[in-house]
């Protein structure tokens, strides 16, 4: 356990299901961060919260909508989702948005989108 | 263009052997350089990192070493064990303007045999 808990670990759902993804970190961290895993690609930041606040969103289509009610927690709600969506959604945090320190990741969710 | 590769893609080698894998980096302005190791089904852990003045680290049996002049890095395993069968995953980071940028590889999967 690395201080960073995702659920649920696995899902799978339909192209016209709604579903969250939930995050939640026991470190004292500041920032909060999703990340996509697809095979063979490199990890792809998806958006970047710090102190509750979204400081970055890197041209996700709006399919994708995450939701950071405190500092601890992070969500993101999927909806009308394509089967390119699937994929590992990895959670993580760090003290601050510039993590020279690096980041504590979670054990992820394994998406799959049918 | 910032860009991070890894080779070889994948590895199998046998207990107790060592192997060293490698990482090539066109990011700049350099600020740091981390492996990470990713446990099937789990999240990146990170192994060690770089600063720009550092030319070896060691985290017991992984040593990295890193070489600013030609911008590689390399991830050298020691006595390998059936536990080191992972992913692993480099990351360089780039700071400008007092803001870092990561940069991840699409890492190395290595399998170890027993």
């Amino acid at each position: 356990e690395t201080g960073v808990t995702q659920t649920p670990r696995h899902l799978v759902m339909g192209m016209t299901n709604k579903k969250s993804l939930k995050c939640e970190q026991h470190l004292g961290h500041n920032a909060m961060y999703w990340y996509k895993q697809s095979a063979k690609k490199p990890l792809e930041l998806m958006f970047v919260y710090s102190l509750e606040e979204r400081v970055e969103n890197n041209s996700v289509p709006s399919r994708f909508s995450p939701e950071c009610p405190n500092s601890s927690h992070l969500f993101l709600h999927l909806h009308t989702l394509q089967p390119e969506d699937s994929a590992l959604y990895l959670c993580a945090s760090s003290q601050d948005a510039q993590p020279m320190g690096g980041y504590t990741f979670g054990s992820g969710t394994r998406l799959t989108v049918v | 263009k910032n860009q991070v590769e890894q080779s070889p893609q994948s590895l199998i080698i046998l207990e107790g052997k060592n192997c060293t894998l490698q990482c090539n980096y066109t990011v700049s302005p350099f600020s740091n350089l981390r492996w990470y190791k990713q446990d099937t089904g789990r999240g990146p852990v990170s192994l060690t990192i770089m600063t720009f003045s550092e030319n070896t680290k060691s985290n017991g049996r992984y040593t990295a070493t890193l070489d600013a002049d030609t911008k590689q890095s390399s991830l050298h395993i020691t006595a390998s064990q059936l536990s080191d069968s992972a992913s692993y995953i480099c990351v360089v980071s780039a700071r400008t303007s007092g803001t870092y940028k990561y940069i991840f590889g699409t890492g190395t999967r290595l399998k170890v045999l027993a």
